[in-house]
């Protein structure tokens, strides 16, 4: 089982609909949860992460974490053409090892 | 400037050429990763390193050698090259501050012929 877990996709949403991607991760102890945006050929960029359980909020993407069953979603609003990327998300375990540990990557398309 | 830069950005070379990758930094964090991509894959580490006397193997070292020459400078060596090492490189730093959120260079595209 891989440590975290996402749907390759590709999720195909129209222009101005809710996209909303889900990740799933193994460790119990893992503490922060990151979601990036990587377009074709170039490097991941930030977009939020969340330690806490809950929802968190940034703009037109909300990020909501549940650590009892172990799922982090990432939910873009008003989605736009320009949101067409891959999602990663990447949980940090901590402890000896602290660093991130990152899923396959889910492939979003929004069509216009 | 970007705060992580890679060099080269694109490189071509042959099987069983020794190549260098090179990354620096100048956000100040102490550590600092290499990772490869292959296309339509998530992220492998390949090296991690905490600090200046701290390297540490990840999940794909084998065939692959680093060297941390300062705070700021994390370099990943391909001692023999093969064609399967065809792949997207990215060097990233981490901020413990932040929950070890990583920042990324803009990646070094490997060809091996």
């Amino acid at each position: 089982q891989k440590e975290v877990e996402q749907n390759s996709g590709p999720l195909s949403v129209p222009e101005g609909a809710i996209a909303s991607l889900n990740c799933t991760y193994s460790d119990r102890g893992s503490q922060s949860f990151f979601w990036y945006r990587q377009y074709s050929g170039k490097s991941p960029e930030l977009i939020m992460f969340i330690y806490s359980n809950g929802d968190k909020e940034d703009g037109r993407f909300t990020a909501q974490l549940n650590k009892a069953s172990q799922y982090v979603s990432l939910l873009i609003r008003d989605s736009q053409p320009s949101d067409s990327a891959t999602y990663l998300c990447a949980v940090n375990v901590g402890g000896a090892g602290n660093k991130l540990t990152f899923g396959g990557g889910t492939r979003v398309l929004v069509k216009p | 400037d970007a705060d992580v830069t890679q060099t080269p950005r694109n490189r071509i070379t042959k099987t069983g050429k020794r190549i260098m990758l090179e990354c620096s930094q100048t956000k100040g964090h102490d550590r600092m990763y290499w990772y490869r991509q292959d296309p339509g894959l998530g992220l492998q580490l390949i090296y991690y390193s905490f600090d200046v006397k701290d390297i540490n193997k990840g999940e794909i070292s084998d065939g692959y050698s680093v060297s941390r020459q300062a705070q700021a400078k994390f370099s990943l060596s391909l001692e023999s090259a093969i064609p399967n090492q065809t792949a997207l490189y990215f060097c990233a730093t981490s901020d413990p501050g932040q929950g070890e959120t990583q920042y990324f260079g803009p990646g070094t595209r490997l060809l091996v012929l």
